[in-house]
C-alpha cells in the first residue's frame, strides 16, 4: 500500500518551454502532496505544499509563478515548470501524506 | 533552507558489519523518520518514529527518537550489499501549526562492500 506514482520519469524540453510533472497517490487518498527537488548528491529541499481544492503554499525563495502547482482532485497533483531555464534542471519529486509522506519515484528534468 | 545535521557524511563498510548514523537539531520534532534512496528513484520510508524515547526496529533496522526531541540515530545490523544507499532522516515540524512538512537530513551515503 502507499504507492505515489509520478509522469514522466525524464523530459527532455527545450529552453522557454512548459513542462507539466504530475503526481499520483494510487491507493489512497492524499489531501495534502509535497514537491521536492534536489540536486545531485545532495539532500531534497521543499519546494511547496499542495492542498486539495486550495492554493498550494510555496517555500521561501520558490517562485510561485514559476512552478505552479495544482491539486484538483485527492490523488492528483500536478507541478507546471514555466518557461524553463537550464537552471531549472534538476531531479523533481513529490509526496503524497497518508499519515507519514510517501515518495513517487521522481522527475529528471533536463533543459536544453 | 533548514536542513537537519546527519553523520556520517558517507561511510564504507564490509559485508556483515554492523551500522549506525545519526542526525540531529537545533529544533524539537514531534516526528523522526528514516528513508532510504536508491539512484535516480525516490526515498523509501523504512522507519517512523513518533514519541520521545520510542525505540522501533524493522528488521535488521533500528531507530530510536532522542529523549531531547532533538536527534534520530538508526542502526543496521550485519549490513549485505543491497543496503547500499543514501539514508536520510527527517523531521516533521510540529502538528499545532497544522503543518506536515518535513525538514531532511544531509544524508548518509553508505557503500558495503562484499
Amino acid at each position: 500500500g502507499a504507492v505515489v506514482s509520478q509522469h514522466p520519469s525524464r523530459v527532455i524540453c527545450k529552453s522557454g518551454t512548459s513542462v507539466k510533472i504530475e503526481c499520483r497517490s494510487l491507493d489512497f487518498q492524499a489531501t495534502t502532496m509535497f514537491w521536492y527537488r534536489q540536486f545531485p548528491k545532495q539532500s531534497l529541499m521543499l519546494m511547496a505544499t499542495s492542498n486539495e481544492g486550495s492554493k498550494a503554499t510555496y517555500e521561501q525563495g520558490v517562485e510561485k509563478d514559476k512552478f505552479l502547482i495544482n491539486h484538483a482532485s485527492l490523488t492528483l497533483s500536478t507541478l507546471t515548470v514555466t518557461s524553463a531555464h537550464p537552471e531549472d534542471s534538476s531531479f523533481y519529486i513529490c509526496s503524497a501524506r497518508l499519515h507519514e509522506q510517501y515518495f513517487g519515484p521522481g522527475t529528471r528534468l533536463t533543459v536544453t | 533552507g533548514q536542513q537537519l545535521n546527519q553523520s556520517p557524511q558517507s561511510m564504507f563498510i564490509q559485508e556483515g558489519e554492523d551500522v549506525s548514523m545519526n542526525c540531529t537539531s537545533s529544533s524539537i520534532f514531534n516526528t523522526w523518520l528514516w528513508y532510504k534512496q536508491d539512484p535516480g528513484e525516490g526515498p523509501v520510508l523504512l522507519i517512523a518514529l513518533y514519541k520521545a524515547g520510542e525505540l522501533t526496529s524493522n528488521g535488521r533496522l533500528t531507530a530510536q527518537f532522542g529523549i531531547t526531541r532533538k536527534d534520530s540515530f538508526l542502526n543496521i545490523s550485519a549490513s549485505i550489499p543491497s543496503d547500499v544507499g543514501i539514508y536520510f532522516c527527517a523531521g516533521q515540524l510540529g502538528r499545532t501549526s497544522g503543518t506536515y512538512k518535513y525538514i531532511f537530513g544531509t544524508g548518509t551515503r553508505l557503500k558495503v562492500l562484499a
